[in-house]
């Protein structure tokens, strides 16, 4: 149990387009969905905390116009990431909560390039 | 501000060596402890976590303990496998500042068995 999905794995997209990532909760309930960037050889930084139903709370620093964050439902919070330009290209993770878990269960990535 | 400060790599070892990954970590409350482990292309996966202090996560044969009189939780293995070849990272949840489970990472290490 407590699997989280994401969609796609992989996107090429070219400067100023916009790109939608899913996370999906396959298993359970996601009261709270997380969204971190990775880049390489560094560490999650947290972008955005979504809770079902609210306007996503970004962290300092992350563009809330450039970062859309939707968490229509208790299993898919939507990222995508608008006007897209190189400097976003980086490796997007999500990660789900649910009210009956004590921890954050963490999607596969998905790997944005932008030319 | 709560920060999780853990060895720096690459850690490179042989099979069967013993593996130690120093994590130290600042909290104003009372936080979990987690570690994480990303294989290469993929997304986190919980490898183990304590709660309280003095408790001593593990799994497949990885073990770490929570000290909080030294703040620390060291991962450690006794004899690594070259399929233990990922990155590791430590990671902390502090509930007393009301962060619904946040998580905070260190920056990573990454290891690297040798046949």
């Amino acid at each position: 149990g407590a699997v989280v999905s994401q969609h796609p794995s992989r996107v090429i997209c070219k400067s100023g387009t916009s790109v939608k990532i899913e996370c999906r909760s396959l298993d359970f309930q996601a009261t709270t969905m997380f969204w971190y960037r990775q880049f390489p050889k560094q560490s999650l930084m947290l972008m955005a905390t979504s809770n079902e139903g609210s306007k996503a709370t970004y962290e300092q620093g992350v563009e809330k116009d450039k970062f859309l964050i939707n968490h229509a439902s208790l299993t898919l919070s939507t990222l995508t990431v608008t006007s897209a330009h190189p400097e976003d290209s980086s490796f997007y993770i999500c990660s789900a909560e649910g009210d009956s878990y004590n921890e954050q269960f963490f999607g596969p990535g998905t790997r944005l390039t932008v030319l | 501000g709560d920060s999780v400060t853990q060895m720096e790599g690459p850690v490179t070892l042989s099979e069967e060596a013993f593996l130690t990954i120093n994590c130290t970590y600042t909290a104003t409350g009372y936080p979990s402890l987690f570690w994480y482990v990303q294989y290469p292309g993929e997304g986190l996966q919980l490898l183990l976590k304590a709660t309280k202090a003095d408790d001593k996560g593990s799994n497949k044969g990885f073990e770490a303990t929570y000290r909080k009189e030294t703040t620390s939780f060291h991962l450690e293995k006794g004899s690594v496998q070259v399929s233990d070849s990922a990155v590791y990272f430590c990671a902390l949840s502090d509930l007393s500042g009301g962060s619904n489970y946040k998580l905070t990472f260190g920056k990573g290490t990454l290891l690297t068995v040798n046949p």
